[in-house]
């Protein structure tokens, strides 16, 4: 089992729409949990972190199921500006790992108007 | 703000050219990583390091080695350049979320995409 897994998409919405990402891990042990965006030929840009109480900034929703190791985002009302590649990030805490993530593939996201 | 600059956004090399690409950060962090990322692939990580002089490897190690005689920079090296290390080349760095010890947020450079012909 891959350790972070997550639906390469690509996501096409059109704007105003309301849509999810979902992503599981197999290390049971993982202590913190990202999202993160990257645009096209830039670099990854951290979007939020996950926290066990589910977390919301404006439009975004993340929520963690350490049950079920699932983790997923929630975009309401997209916008053109959405449109993006979103990476799913675990840092899984090995020992000594100290700060060592693992990225998902990313799940491509693309708004038309 | 956090700042993580690299030396080229673009570079074209031979095979067999030893290349040496710089990465740079202004925040004190303590760790940095290179990865490279292809199409399909993600992010795979080369090397990191936990502090000056310090390197581990990563998943992909081979062909590569690194530096760190700073804390705030991290080199890393293509001894013998190959066409199949073509690729686009990302720095981190990291420190802890505050409050969270164990929580470690990685700012990246604007990356290096290496064309090796």
């Amino acid at each position: 089992r891959k350790e972070v897994e997550q639906d390469p998409g690509p996501f096409n919405v059109p704007e105003g729409a309301t849509v999810a990402f979902n992503c599981t891990y197999s290390n049971s042990a993982s202590q913190s949990f990202f999202w993160y965006r990257q645009d096209c030929r830039k670099e990854p840009k951290l979007l939020m972190s996950v926290y066990s109480s589910g977390n919301e900034d404006g439009r975004f929703t993340a929520q963690l199921n350490r049950a079920s190791q699932y983790i997923s985002l929630l975009i309401r009302d997209s916008k053109l500006s959405d449109s993006a590649t979103y990476l799913c990030v675990v840092n899984p805490n090995y020992g000594g790992s100290q700060g060592n993530l693992i990225f998902g593939k990313g799940t491509k996201l693309s708004v038309k108007p | 703000d956090v700042k993580v600059t690299q030396s080229s956004r673009y570079l074209v090399k031979r095979t067999g050219e030893k290349v040496f690409l710089e990465c740079v950060q202004d925040m004190d962090h303590e760790n940095m990583f290179w990865y490279r990322q292809d199409p399909g692939l993600g992010l795979r990580l080369i090397y990191f390091s936990y502090d000056v002089k310090m390197k581990e490897k990563g998943d992909i190690p081979e062909g590569y080695s690194v530096s760190r005689e700073k804390k705030e920079r991290f080199s890393l090296i293509l001894e013998s350049a190959s066409t199949n290390q073509t690729s686009m080349y990302l720095c981190a760095s990291s420190h802890p979320l505050a409050g969270r010890s164990s929580s470690y947020e990685q700012y990246f450079g604007p990356g290096t995409r290496l064309t090796v012909t």
